[in-house]
């Protein structure tokens, strides 16, 4: 079985500063990895996602992600954050080798940015 | 391409009435999910179908709640009897084959 931990239930930040969310992930297979965002009364938007290749991951919105498969992370940075990414952001993973592609998530990390 | 739709964005029920929600994922996406998610938490899976077969459920999705999704286009779900426990958000999500999910709006459900 698969679990998420976000080690940061809540991250506040001023804008333009830099900062990193993180996400580590325990399984006995290999996984997909993917960070959604939401906001608020809104539904999930896909981020970025790790599928396989290259260990950097960039997304939308300035965000970017690295995978390293022996510290089972895949923390989440943005090098200059803006008041319009105040949002809740979940990590999540997939079973590789299943058929349903079901997400798995970690509980959220609350990003607040201020001015 | 519209997106996944979801109805209603927000249903307010009593105790003990049944609800039923649906969902309409993007055209020809074989896959599509329910999760549900409560205050301060993650989302966390209910069932899942590819096209009309449901292949899975969550031990969750208990003897109360039903999922359909006839000819594989929309989907509904619908609680019977519903209690306050039951009071989350329903997220609906569809993929095309192993892609990556693409999430509606969701329905707020409050029991009261």
């Amino acid at each position: 079985a698969q679990s998420v931990t976000q080690l940061d239930s809540q991250v506040p930040v001023f804008e333009e500063a830099p900062v990193e969310l993180r996400c580590n992930y325990s399984s006995s297979v290999s996984v997909y990895l993917f960070w959604y965002v939401q906001y608020p009364n809104q539904g999930l938007q896909l981020l970025l996602k790790y599928l396989s290749g290259s260990t950097l991951v960039k997304g939308i919105n300035g965000f970017e992600a690295e995978f390293n498969k022996s510290q089972t992370s895949f923390h989440l940075r943005k090098p200059s954050v803006h008041i319009s990414d105040t949002a809740e952001y979940f990590c999540a993973v997939s079973d590789l080798g299943g058929n349903n592609r079901k997400l798995i998530w970690g509980l959220g990390t609350s990003l607040a940015v201020n001015p | 391409d519209t997106g996944v739709s979801q109805d209603p964005r927000h249903k307010i029920t009593k105790r003990g009435q049944n609800v039923t929600f649906r969902c309409d994922p993007i055209s020809e996406h074989n896959r599509l999910y329910w999760y549900r998610q409560t205050l301060g938490q993650g989302p966390e899976f209910l069932t899942y179908f590819q096209n009309e077969a449901q292949l899975e459920k969550s031990r969750l999705l208990s003897d109360r709640f039903s999922a359909e999704r006839p000819k594989g286009s929309f989907s509904t779900l619908e609680i019977q009897r519903t209690e306050q426990g039951d009071s989350a958000m329903y997220l609906c999500a569809s993929s095309r084959d192993r892609a990556e999910a693409f999430f509606g709006q969701g329905t707020r459900l409050t029991v009261v």
